[in-house]
């Protein structure tokens, strides 16, 4: 059965320093989301995205984010200059135009 | 999307039915009932979703009121991998690039 996957599952980062995470949708999907998960709290809606644009994004994504589909099987978040609040779990969705939104496993993220 | 109320937690015995509620009483006429669920932090991964008639997959049951205002998601034979935590959400209809919002669900216990 295809899979979201993401890369890497775990990424220890140093305040102010940028991240690229990573994430390879299931291969007929056309509609890709991010969103995030701090550590005991909700999962927050962070972007969404579709035709090579941005459709939707919340208000935690502020100009620190950037999403960018680079080929035509990556999907990549970057953060440019990392906060320690930034630290939480980061999950990638996709989804086909008639299906449901399937989840990768997620980036867990640490800002010292 | 209309707003749901999930009880905070659940217990039940493996291999006994769990059956989690799930109130949504202002939901309007195009929007469906989504069910997912968290495994330990895992990605969100989704169970089943319905309009009005009930449905059935190889992982749950959805069991809608006729008035839409109430679900049952039901697991048949509950097993110990399905402790997890349970999202029930309502959203408008499968198409587009729609995000999913999710509240803090049920946490699903599975006793031995």
């Amino acid at each position: 059965e295809p899979e979201v996957t993401q890369t890497p599952s775990h990424q220890v980062t140093q305040m102010g320093q940028e991240v690229i995470l990573r994430c390879v949708p299931i291969s007929n999907h056309l509609y890709f989301y991010w969103y995030r998960q701090i550590l005991g709290q909700k999962v927050e809606f962070l972007v969404s995205f579709y035709n090579n644009e941005i459709s939707e994004k919340s208000e935690i994504f502020d100009d620190q984010f950037s999403v960018e589909r680079p080929d035509g099987s990556n999907f990549t978040l970057k953060i440019r200059s990392t906060k320690l609040e930034d630290s939480a779990m980061y999950f990638c969705a996709s989804r086909s135009l008639a299906d449901t939104q399937y989840f990768g496993p997620g980036t867990r993220l640490t800002v010292l | 999307d209309a707003k749901t109320t999930q009880p905070t937690s659940m217990d039940c015995a493996e291999g006994r039915a769990a059956n989690l509620p799930c109130n949504h009483s202002t939901i309007s006429g195009n929007e469906y009932v989504y069910w997912y669920r968290q495994i330990h932090s895992q990605g969100p991964q989704y169970i089943i979703h319905g309009l009005k008639n009930n449905e059935t997959n190889e992982m749950a049951s959805l069991i809608i009121t006729e008035d839409r205002k109430s679900s049952t998601l039901i697991l048949p034979h509950a097993t110990l991998r399905d402790t997890a935590v349970y999202y029930c959400i309502v959203r408008v209809a499968n198409f587009g690039n729609e995000k999913l919002t999710f509240g803090t669900g049920t946490r699903l216990t599975i006793i031995p």
